[in-house]
């Protein structure tokens, strides 16, 4: 069964700082990776997917197959940052069922 | 575009009563919905995918008899927990699934559900 975790519960950086969340996965098959954040009393949305290879908001992350990896990366933390951030896989032909990491809380401080 | 409601947004209920929660797409249509499960500080657990027209797919160790799913129009999916009790207190999400394009599920706010 495939399994998504984030070994961060809490990740606490000053603002200009590097941020790196780190996901990792295991599937037998191809996925496709996602980051979704929350903001404090907001929903659930999309951050970046890693199919887009595109950077939102200045996050990054790039898939790296051989260490099953799909961290989350920015050079320079804004206080804004400040929210709960969810590493998701998509099985390939499992129904757009989406499997969550247990989430990361990233605390950007003055 | 792509917004998912949710009502209602909290609900107290008596243990062995039930309550039904409705999910809602309002800008576009959506043939499937999935509901989430999130404990305190903990993550998203699918429930079930909801299926407009058809049974609902639950994830193993989901009882599909207590948590009832209707998906009877293309903007609304229903989870009603029936014979309520403390245990299913809980954070109650959903999301639907935009069709063409990135195929991306959009997120509800979420139900507070207190069972007491």
């Amino acid at each position: 069964a495939q399994r998504v975790t984030q070994p961060e519960k809490l990740l606490s950086v000053f603002k200009g700082a590097p941020v790196e969340l780190k996901c990792n996965y295991s599937y037998s098959g191809s996925p496709e990776l996602f980051w979704y954040v929350q903001y404090s009393r907001q929903r659930l949305q999309l951050l970046l997917r890693h199919i887009s290879r595109e950077s939102i908001k200045g996050f990054t992350a790039d898939l790296n197959k051989g260490e099953t990896s799909f961290h989350l990366k920015k050079p320079f933390a804004q206080e804004e940052d400040s929210a709960m951030y969810y590493c998701a896989l998509k099985e390939a032909g499992g129904g757009n069922k989406l499997t969550f990491g247990t989430g990361t809380q990233l605390k950007v401080e003055l | 575009g792509a917004v998912v409601s949710q009502h209602p947004s909290w609900v107290i209920c008596k243990s062995g009563t039930s309550v039904k929660i409705e999910c809602r797409s309002l800008d576009f249509q959506a043939t499937t919905m999935f509901w989430y499960r999130q404990f305190p500080k903990q993550s998203l657990m699918l429930m079930a995918t909801s299926n407009e027209g058809s049974k609902a797919t639950y994830e193993q160790g989901v009882e599909k008899d207590k948590f009832l799913i209707n998906h009877a129009s293309l903007t609304l999916s229903t989870l009603t927990v029936t014979s309520a009790h403390p245990e299913d207190s809980s954070f109650y999400i959903c999301s639907a699934l935009r069709t063409g394009g990135t195929y991306e599920q959009y997120f509800g706010p979420g139900t507070r559900l207190t069972v007491t």
